[in-house]
């Protein structure tokens, strides 16, 4: 089945403590995308990969990383979670090339709460 | 830059009534448009998308949605809805000039099928 997969799907942690979620995509897809959702404001872009080792910041970066070693994944990573990072995570990946290179596929989300 | 703007943050609506969940963007480009429907305790899922051709496209389990590029609008409709049509729905725009690769999202519309 094709899929964009996530874990952890939920979190808990405290302020500093660095963090990894990770997002795995099985469908060969060049394009990946990280998005947080928060109530009142939608989905804003983090971080976005065209291909392995090229990635760029959205809109909303600041306190975040990520790598692309490899095409499936894209983890991303808090090196210092504060309680403003607490949030909806939504990993994305899509085709570059193909008839449906504009069409997203999510993954289920990460629900991140930072105390 | 790029906004979407969805005017209805929820909308109730009766069994088999139809339905308009409004949006409109600003952009100084042109951009490809897209819905996409988010149940409960889920990822995103593609509704239905405007790249370029007919104004009135038909998307997934019954909606369509109709470009109006003097309006900057992009309204998504529903003839007949179902209890299992509640939901939460994003319009996104992006700029076919960068390559797509920020997907700019509006706050979403609650929509709520009442029985």
């Amino acid at each position: 089945e094709a899929q964009v997969t996530q874990n952890p799907r939920y979190l808990i942690t405290v302020t500093g403590k660095k963090l990894t979620v990770t997002c795995s995509q099985n469908m060969n897809h060049e394009y990946m995308s990280w998005y947080r959702q928060d109530p009142g404001l939608g989905l804003r872009q983090i971080y976005y990969s065209m291909n392995v080792e090229v990635t760029d910041k959205g809109d909303v970066p600041e306190g975040y990383k990520v790598s692309r070693k490899e095409k499936r994944n894209f983890p991303l990573i808090l090196e210092s979670p504060s309680p403003n990072q607490t949030s909806l995570y939504f990993c994305a990946s899509r085709p570059l090339t193909s008839g449906r290179a504009y069409e997203q596929y999510f993954g289920p989300g990460t629900r991140l709460t930072v105390t | 830059a790029q906004s979407v703007t969805q005017l209805d943050s929820q909308v109730p609506v009766f069994e088999e009534a139809p339905v308009e969940l409004r949006c409109n963007y600003s952009s100084s480009v042109s951009v490809y448009l897209f819905w996409y429907v988010q149940y409960p305790n889920q990822g995103l899922q593609l509704l239905l998308k405007y790249l370029s051709g007919s104004t009135l496209v038909k998307g997934i389990n019954g909606f369509e949605a109709e470009f109006n590029k003097s309006q900057t609008s992009f309204h998504l409709r529903k003839p007949s809805v179902h209890i299992s049509d509640t939901a939460e729905y994003f319009c996104a725009v992006t700029p076919p000039q960068t390559g797509a690769n920020n997907l700019f999202f509006g706050t979403g519309t609650r929509l709520t099928v009442i029985p």
